[in-house]
């Protein structure tokens, strides 16, 4: 079974301060996803990547940046975190394909004070 | 551009009773289209999903749907609903252009009355 593990359940972080999201994957796809969903407005893309040191701009990357540096690991920053990023985010993975499902992480549910 | 809308926002059934959640896309091309589950406190789960041929779709966990293009819809049905379907539920559609994006709609609620 393909596991996609992400560093924390629950973050809690002021305002200002850098935040590092991690998602691993331990079936050697090539692309990863991150996600943050809010209620009512479903699952928005942040950014994406096709393989180590590649990323593409999701729909709302401002705020974000990502990094790959392994084919394994996908990382979320925060550069300076604000209120309006309090949310649930979620990381995926999917053997190239568009026909692929995606596997997703439990997800990391951030609330910035 | 590609969208999905799920209409209903919250859905509740008792536990025995069939169950039908809305999806509508709207795509130029042939849609790849998917129905994840989301259970409280986890991550997003491949219920099923079409690409060609038959238009009704099996998937895990007793659910189906049916692809009907002249209607742009994908709704996603179970039989008889069981307690433990309470979860939310999302329809998505891609690729994205020549990407693996997908696109989510924002999600149906599933409450089951006992």
């Amino acid at each position: 079974d393909v596991k996609v593990t992400q560093s924390s359940r629950y973050l809690v972080k002021r305002t200002g301060e850098k935040v590092f999201l991690e998602c691993v994957q331990d079936m050697d796809h090539e692309n990863m996803f991150w996600y943050r969903q809010d209620p009512g407005l479903g699952l928005r893309l942040i950014y994406f990547s096709y393989d180590v040191k590649m990323k593409e701009k999701g729909d709302i990357p401002e705020g974000y940046s990502v990094s790959r540096e392994k084919k394994e690991r996908f990382s979320l920053i925060l550069e300076s975190a604000s209120t309006n990023q309090t949310s649930m985010y979620l990381c995926a993975t999917v053997a190239g394909g568009p026909y692929n499902e995606q596997f997703f992480g439990p997800g990391t549910r951030l609330t910035v004070l | 551009a590609q969208s999905v809308t799920q209409p209903d926002i919250h859905i509740t059934v008792s536990e025995g009773a069939s169950l039908e959640l809305r999806c509508n896309y709207s795509y130029g091309a042939t849609p790849y289209l998917f129905w994840y589950v989301q259970s409280p406190g986890q991550g997003l789960q491949l219920l099923l999903k079409y690409f060609s041929g038959d238009t009704l779709v099996q998937g895990i966990k007793g659910f189906e749907a049916e692809f009907k293009r002249s209607q742009s819809s994908f709704n996603l049905r179970k039989p008889s609903v069981h307690w433990s379907d309470a979860a939310e539920y999302f329809c998505a559609v891609g690729p994205s252009y020549n990407t693996d994006k997908l696109i989510f709609g924002t999600g149906t609620r599933l409450q089951v009355f006992p």
